[in-house]
Order: C-alpha cells, then structure tokens, then sequence
C-alpha cells in the first residue's frame, strides 16, 4: 500500500501564527513518531504515539508543541506561536509495533518561520 | 557523551571500492540498530536492521553489530555514485517505546 504521507509539504509562516501539520501512516501501523530535523542537525524525537494514546512526549521542546492521534491513524502536530527557531524538517514515522520495530518516514514537512 | 556518535566525515571512496561507516551508541542496553540513508532534500530510507551480533548481509550491503564493544558498522560493497548521500545511524534504546536516536550522519562520497 501506499507509504507514510505528510501535509503540507512546505509551509512558511510569520513569527507568532499557529501551524497544523498533519501524517498519514502506513495502514495498519499502530505506533507514530514525530521527529524533527534542523539544518545541519540529526533527527530529534518529539512524540511516540501507541493508537491514540502519546505514552512518550519527552522530546516536545515546549509547551507551545502538541500533538494529537485520532481513530489510531492521522495525527497532528500543532505549534502554538511560532518562533523562528521552530523552522526545520518536521518528519512523521510509522511502524507497524513499538519497541524497535523499523520505522518508515513520511517526506517531511519543511517548515520556514519568518 | 553523546548516546550515538558518528564522523560527520566526507567519506570519499572511488567508485567500486568498499566503503566503511563507522557508528558507537553509550546505552548498552540497546536492543534494535539501524541503519537509514538520506539523500538531500529527502527523508531517511531504510537500508538496513540488524538486532543480534555478528554480521547481516543484504546485497551490496553488510551491517555489523558488536554489542560489547556497542559497535555497529555498515559495509557497502562496489561502491556506486548513486550511493553518495548522508548515512543515519539510529538506535533503539533499552527499555523504551521504540524511539529511535540518531546519529549525526557520515557523508558519504563516491567519485567515478
């Protein structure tokens, strides 16, 4: 079936807006991770999801970053407030377990806060 | 320390011969190792697990895991052009939900 999608692909917005960025997982993956990548950084977890539930939000760098999973499928990763500091390559993965199942990524979000 | 390091380098190899890379992760309760590749521009993909020790081979590629050492390794056999792009190592960490940490990635380059 198909892979991991994310939506949208790019987006730029000003200091201070809301984003909403949203993944589509694989069919039948029960876990969903966030992760975010910086220019000239690694991968950074943000949030595991097992279903709906986000039993690991420790990597959410702020308050102003939440995330929700809804029907065991789409999640959304929303950030209140945007900072320039928050422009980076959102990336959604899926698996079709947790516990160090392989994670398949999505294409990424990029993100530009002006 | 950091819990998974890797050079950064370029790697340059000619085109044909065996590159190396290299990865040491601090956790050694660490159960689940990978291995992705990332071309720029576009998001990891795959090319590899290995969880016991010893070595996996797919291909033209080769992973090592040395648990004792908290070693893995990637070994890509007659290297192509096609093969220059970022290579992540990522580790599942004991005890967790399966996120993975990763590394800072080598880059690899592969002159024809």
């Amino acid at each position: 079936g198909a892979g991991v999608s994310q939506s949208p692909s790019n987006k730029v917005t000003e200091k201070g807006k809301d984003v909403e960025l949203r993944c589509d997982p694989i069919s039948g993956h029960t876990a969903l991770y966030w992760y975010r990548q910086s220019l000239g950084q690694g991968l950074e977890f943000l949030i595991y999801f097992q279903g709906n539930s986000a039993p690991d939000k420790s990597g959410l760098p702020s308050d102003r970053f939440s995330a929700e999973r809804t029907g065991g499928s789409v999640s959304t990763l929303t950030i209140q407030r945007t900072q320039q500091e928050d422009s980076a390559v959102y990336l959604c993965a899926s698996s079709s377990r947790s516990g160090g199942d392989t994670q398949y990524f999505g294409p990424g979000t990029r993100l530009t806060v002006l | 320390q950091k819990e998974v390091e890797q050079n950064s380098g370029p790697l340059s190899v000619p085109e044909g011969a065996i590159a190396s890379l290299n990865c040491t992760y601090s956790d050694r309760g660490s159960q689940s190792f990978f291995w992705y590749r990332q071309y720029s521009g576009k998001s990891p993909e795959l090319i590899m697990f290995i969880y016991s020790n010893g070595d996996k081979e797919d291909g033209r590629f080769t992973a090592q895991l040395n648990k004792a050492s908290q070693y893995v390794s990637l070994l890509i056999r007659d290297s192509q052009p096609s093969d220059s792009a970022t290579y992540l190592c990522a580790v599942n960490l004991s005890g967790n939900t399966g996120k993975l940490i990763f590394g800072q990635g080598t880059t690899l380059q592969v002159k024809p």
